[in-house]
């Protein structure tokens, strides 16, 4: 699976929008970026997936470069329950189903 | 519904201990995962099954690791003789046909 680098901590203000970046520059054709992340004494959850286009969910929104080669998770209006470890995951599309998490960037929301 | 639920929450163990984990996926789901995750640092894959077959067994750091899914279902990942360097974090996370894996709390290991 292709790497990915994203930045070891994030600071954000509560109540402001965060953009959590990620660097993909080995992305193949067929990966799929998927976004996890893990709250304190928790496993990982889901939060959103894209291949090419953004993507918007209730938790999230996901932009992703023309290029495929970096991506950024949005919080639209950060709570502190949002606090966590969040993990950008390539996981290709015919690949097993596993996912390779890396170290991800730990976000601290400020009241 | 019910999610992914791991037993026991923490595990105390001396060394050179067996230890047995269970893992209890959400009804209906074909994979299930288990993943280690030492202090810091991310989760790492341990193995896959796919009902009760283990199609991926790459993960498991030793032959001391083994894990089984018999029916499909309830799974188990038993340490044999463990050490220190095995206390960690052991998530199990299952998965249906969409894209999402759900992960379960976790079970604590600690080797003394």
């Amino acid at each position: 699976d292709a790497k990915t680098t994203q930045p070891n901590s994030m600071e954000s203000n509560e109540e402001e929008p965060v953009h959590l970046p990620c660097n993909h520059s080995t992305i193949s054709g067929t990966d799929y970026i998927h976004w996890y992340r893990q709250l304190p004494s928790q496993g990982p959850e889901y939060v959103i997936h894209g291949l090419t286009s953004n993507v918007n969910n209730r938790m999230a929104s996901l932009a992703i470069a023309e290029d495929r080669k970096s991506s950024t998770l949005i919080l639209h209006r950060a709570t502190l329950r949002d606090a966590a470890v969040y993990y950008c995951i390539l996981r290709h599309q015919t690949g097993a189903n596993n996912l390779f998490f890396g170290t991800g960037t730990r976000l601290t929301v400020i009241p | 519904g019910a999610g992914v639920s791991q037993s026991p929450r923490y595990k105390v163990a001396k060394r050179g201990q067996d230890v047995a984990l269970r893992c209890d996926p959400i009804s209906g789901h074909v994979s299930l995962f288990w993943y280690q995750q030492a202090l810091g640092q991310g989760p790492e894959f341990l193995t896959y099954f796919q009902n009760e077959a283990q199609l991926d067994k790459s993960g498991l750091p030793s032959d001391r690791f083994f894990a089984e899914r018999p029916e499909g279902s309830v799974s188990t990942l038993k340490i044999q003789r463990t050490q220190q360097e095995d206390s960690a974090v052991y998530l199990c996370a299952s998965s249906s046909t969409g894209p999402a894996l759900y992960f379960g709390p976790g079970t604590r290991l600690t080797v003394t």
